[in-house]
């Protein structure tokens, strides 16, 4: 049973801090999301990739945020330095090809900057 | 640019009452509209796509281009279907996908 898994599940840290959040799509999937949720927002797109290349991370922060893909297995999700408005549950998903392919989620990395 | 709104944040039915929720888009052309949902302690699921044209756990939904709307509806609403619900919109069939701001539903035994 192919699934998206996110890694850490929960993580707490301390403003200013890096935080680095890792997502493994699933093998095939050619398209990653990164996502924020938060109970104000609902869920925000913040980057997507297709085969690796960032096609629109305009929903990000570019001054603390980053995300990349340093291989077809591994997408990352980078904050530094992390503030207190930054906690939030942050979603992976990864699709075939995006669009109309459905999207697969991950269990989300519930973070928490105190 | 495009947009996805959902009126409710909650919204809360008895059980086997009928059920809308909610969905408008801001987009001027053709796009791929889906339903997630993610039940207490599961991951968000696709519920259901305009192009199949499926009814799924006995949910439907009506794509309607007049009023940008593709409202999520079912007939006869259960306990188990208390959950939270996104509507989402790709432009294109490769393009990213956003999401509404989500509506909780809850079943009232």
């Amino acid at each position: 049973d192919a699934r998206v898994t996110q890694t850490p599940r929960h993580k707490v840290t301390e403003m200013g801090q890096e935080v680095t959040m890792r997502c493994q799509p699933i093998l095939g999937h050619n398209t990653v999301f990164w996502y924020r949720q938060t109970m104000m927002q609902g869920l925000e797109l913040l980057a997507y990739f297709r085969n690796r290349a960032p096609l629109d991370d305009s929903g990000m922060p570019k001054d603390r945020f980053s995300a990349e893909m340093p291989d077809a297995t591994l997408a990352t999700l980078k904050i530094q330095p992390s503030e207190p408005r930054d906690s939030a549950v942050y979603f992976c998903a990864s699709a075939l090809r995006g669009g109309d392919t459905e999207a697969f989620f991950g269990q989300g990395t519930r973070l928490t900057v105190v | 640019a495009q947009r996805v709104t959902q009126p409710e944040k909650l919204l809360s039915v008895f059980k086997g009452a009928p059920v809308e929720l909610k969905c408008n888009y801001s987009y001027s052309g053709s796009p791929e509209l889906f339903w997630y949902v993610q039940y207490s302690r599961q991951r968000l699921q696709l519920l259901l796509r305009h192009i199949s044209r499926e009814s799924i756990k006995g949910f439907t939904a009506d794509l309607n281009k007049g009023e940008t709307s593709f409202h999520l509806k079912k007939p006869f609403a259960q306990e188990e279907d208390s959950a939270m619900y996104y509507c989402a919109l790709a432009k294109t069939s490769y393009d990213k996908v956003i999401f509404g701001p989500g509506t909780s539903l809850s079943v009232i035994p």
